[in-house]
């Protein structure tokens, strides 16, 4: 079946380090790809996504792009603030957003100041 | 826009009863929901989906006589966990699915902790 892998945290960074989550993942066809935040006490937010291969999905100053020939989806971000702490979850959909979605485990990202 | 909410946010029950979980898309029509469960420091695992107006659809290995899913119409869908025990004590997420072709995604809502005694 389908299934997500990334980088276990917690990762800790100091402020306006340099952020890559790596995320690599299994699916047949041609799935969606995700990266949902959650920051403390709050639920899942829409980070960025992206549809197709070499689609590159970017937002508030993250980015990742699908390549599909390495399977992988990694997160970036060059200058990371304290206000970035939050667990990160890469996520695939073999249908888009219309289908049952398959995450990681999630990456715990602590940023000093 | 794309908002969904849940409620209760926390419920503690006793072990043998039944807990309703609702999960509403306050500001769009959801034709699809989806039920996830998350253990702590865990990942979502997808529950079932639920869609208006007909039978979920349960991943393998959820007993769907234990978590029943009704999807009534297009802006609520309910979780009940039935005779609830301390092994499902967890927190239980829905997500409705919004837009349509490439611009489909998921909203999650602020899911819902349970705590079976």
């Amino acid at each position: 079946g389908d299934s997500v892998t990334q980088m276990e945290g917690p990762v800790t960074l100091s402020e306006e380090a340099f952020l890559t989550i790596n995320c690599t993942y299994t699916a047949t066809g041609y799935p969606s790809l995700f990266w949902y935040v959650q920051y403390p006490g709050e639920g899942l937010q829409l980070l960025l996504k992206a549809t197709k291969a070499d689609d590159k999905g970017s937002n508030k100053g993250f980015e990742a792009t699908y390549r599909k020939e390495t399977t992988s989806f990694h997160l970036e971000k060059g200058s990371v603030q304290v206000s970035d702490s939050a667990v990160y979850f890469c996520a695939l959909s073999p249908g888009g957003g219309a289908d049952g979605l398959t995450f990681g485990k999630g990456t715990h990202l602590i940023i000093q100041p | 826009g794309a908002v969904v909410s849940q409620h209760p946010s926390r419920v503690i029950c006793k072990s043998g009863t039944s807990v309703k979980i609702e999960c509403r898309s306050l500001d769009f029509q959801a034709t699809t929901m989806f039920w996830y469960r998350q253990f702590p420091k865990q990942s979502l695992m997808l529950m079932a989906t639920s869609n208006e107006g007909s039978k979920a659809t349960y991943e393998q290995g959820v007993e769907k006589d234990k978590f029943l899913i009704n999807h009534a119409s297009l802006t609520l869908s309910t979780l009940t966990v039935t005779s609830a025990h301390p092994e499902d004590s967890s927190f239980y997420i829905c997500s409705a699915s919004y837009g349509s072709g490439s611009h489909r995604s998921q909203f999650f809502g602020p899911g819902t902790r349970l705590t079976v005694l």
